[in-house]
């Protein structure tokens, strides 16, 4: 089974852009979560996709959305980029109907830088 | 804030020697996950122990869990150089209603010298 890709792996964005990353979870997972790993803050949850729906979100202003296919694709978007947003942003999927209790299958991140 | 706090934040042994990482957290959990992550990569599952358990055992790995403390500890015997990486606790509190509440902490690096 391949495991969670997610595109671009780098991608350098300047402020107020807005940027969108893909992440494509393992086939026949349809929970998604997002997080957002910087050396300061550690890993920090963004929000959590299942069937389409966002099940939970995180701490974050509303720059920050995202979304979810029918195929379980998911989506994030970061709208008026700020420095701070520079990050590695991971995709993380699991196959539990009941949220991610259980284990959680990581994608390799994309690196956001923002100039 | 975090919920799980590793301890200590960084670590530096040499090939052979044992490490031991360490796990605080703060609310009642249903479970706690241990997860590796190399420089830039994504996080590797390591091993999941459940707040009834309070040893579990793979590989080289031991992890053990004292709800009463609120913690749990890492063990990595006969370290190798492969082990470098950064090394996550991750809980999931109790009555979290099935929705994600999975939070993170900070990691402590391991540094293994050959």
């Amino acid at each position: 089974k391949a495991g969670v890709t997610q595109t671009p792996r780098y991608l350098i964005k300047t402020r107020g852009q807005q940027v969108t990353l893909s992440c494509s979870p393992i086939s026949g997972h349809r929970s998604v979560s997002w997080y957002q790993q910087t050396p300061g803050q550690g890993l920090q949850f963004l929000f959590e996709y299942f069937s389409e729906t966002q099940r939970n979100k995180g701490n974050f202003p509303g720059r920050f959305s995202g979304r979810q296919f029918s195929n379980s694709r998911s989506e994030m978007n970061v709208s008026t980029l700020e420095l701070g947003d520079s990050a590695l942003y991971l995709c993380a999927s699991s196959s539990r109907d009941r949220g991610l209790g259980e284990t959680q299958y990581f994608g390799p991140g994309t690196r956001l830088l923002v100039l | 804030s975090q919920q799980g706090e590793e301890d200590p934040q960084a670590l530096s042994i040499q090939e052979g020697e044992n490490a031991t990482m360490n796990c605080s957290y703060k609310t009642s959990i249903n479970n706690l996950q241990w997860y590796r992550q190399n420089s830039g990569r994504g996080l590797v599952h390591l091993i999941l122990i459940r707040s009834n358990e309070r040893e579990k055992h793979s590989g080289r790995l031991r992890v053990t869990l004292d709800t009463s403390k609120k913690s749990s500890s890492l063990l990595i015997t006969a370290s190798r150089a492969a082990d470098t990486a950064s090394y996550f606790c991750a809980t999931l509190p109790m009555n979290s209603g099935g929705y994600q509440k999975v939070t993170f902490g900070i990691g402590t690096k391991l540094q293994v010298i050959p």
